[in-house]
């Protein structure tokens, strides 16, 4: 079955600051992986997604994920923190061959200026 | 733009009324979803749609019901609303071959009073 954990409900850092929220997986088979990104009173946009092809995972406004099997992690992550990153983020883990999917119970990310 | 409308955006209603929410999409995807969003569980799969009159459950289906007999709609029906089924629902659609990746309407805002 097919599960993610995404560490820590609400993380604060400085705006320029590293921006690193953390997600681990668990799947049967070599999953899709994915980031969503939600503004407040809005739907959820896709981020960036993994589906096997490089592990580091380039996607919208500076974000990036690494692709770690032997950590079943997939970690986003931003060089520089800015004010408009302040938004929920949720890691959500789709299995190869089954249409569901599955995400985690979200991150909150604090940006201080 | 997903091509996603939900309706209604909006909608308080009473205990033990039953509640229908819409669906409808413009690109004839064959994979809809409906999830519930609250506080500290994430997003939740209620039911899934793989095919018109082809539908699934999800992980929080009980007191849910869908159907879909048109490609377009995706009805879900609350048959007796209850205080816990206050949420916000999310429909979401799966292109083939996008490696399973979600695209989100704007969601819809329900209170049961």
């Amino acid at each position: 079955a097919q599960s993610v954990t995404q560490l820590g409900s609400h993380v604060s850092v400085s705006e320029g600051a590293l921006v690193l929220l953390r997600c681990n997986y668990s799947s049967s088979v070599p999953p899709y992986l994915f980031w969503y990104v939600q503004y407040p009173n809005q739907g959820l946009q896709l981020l960036l997604k993994y589906t096997s092809a490089a592990t580091l995972v380039k996607g919208i406004n500076g974000f990036e994920a690494e692709f770690k099997k032997s950590e079943t992690s997939f970690h986003l992550t931003k060089p520089s923190a800015h004010m408009s990153d302040a938004a929920e983020y949720f890691c959500a883990v789709s299995d190869r061959g089954y249409q569901k999917v599955t995400f985690g119970t979200g991150t909150k990310l604090q940006v201080i200026p | 733009d997903a091509g996603i409308t939900q309706s209604p955006r909006h909608k308080v209603t009473e205990t033990g009324t039953p509640v229908t929410l819409r669906c409808h999409q413009t690109e004839n995807h064959r994979y809809m979803y409906w999830y519930r969003q609250d506080p500290g569980h994430g997003l939740r799969l209620i039911h899934y749609s793989y095919g018109v009159k082809d539908t699934d459950k999800g992980e929080v289906s009980d007191g849910y019901s869908v159907s879909r007999s048109k490609t377009e709609d995706f009805l879900l029906t609350l048959e007796s609303a209850t205080s816990s089924q206050t949420s916000v629902y999310f429909c979401a659609i799966s292109p083939q071959g996008s490696g399973n990746t979600i695209y989100f309407g704007e969601g819809s805002w329900l209170t049961v009073v």
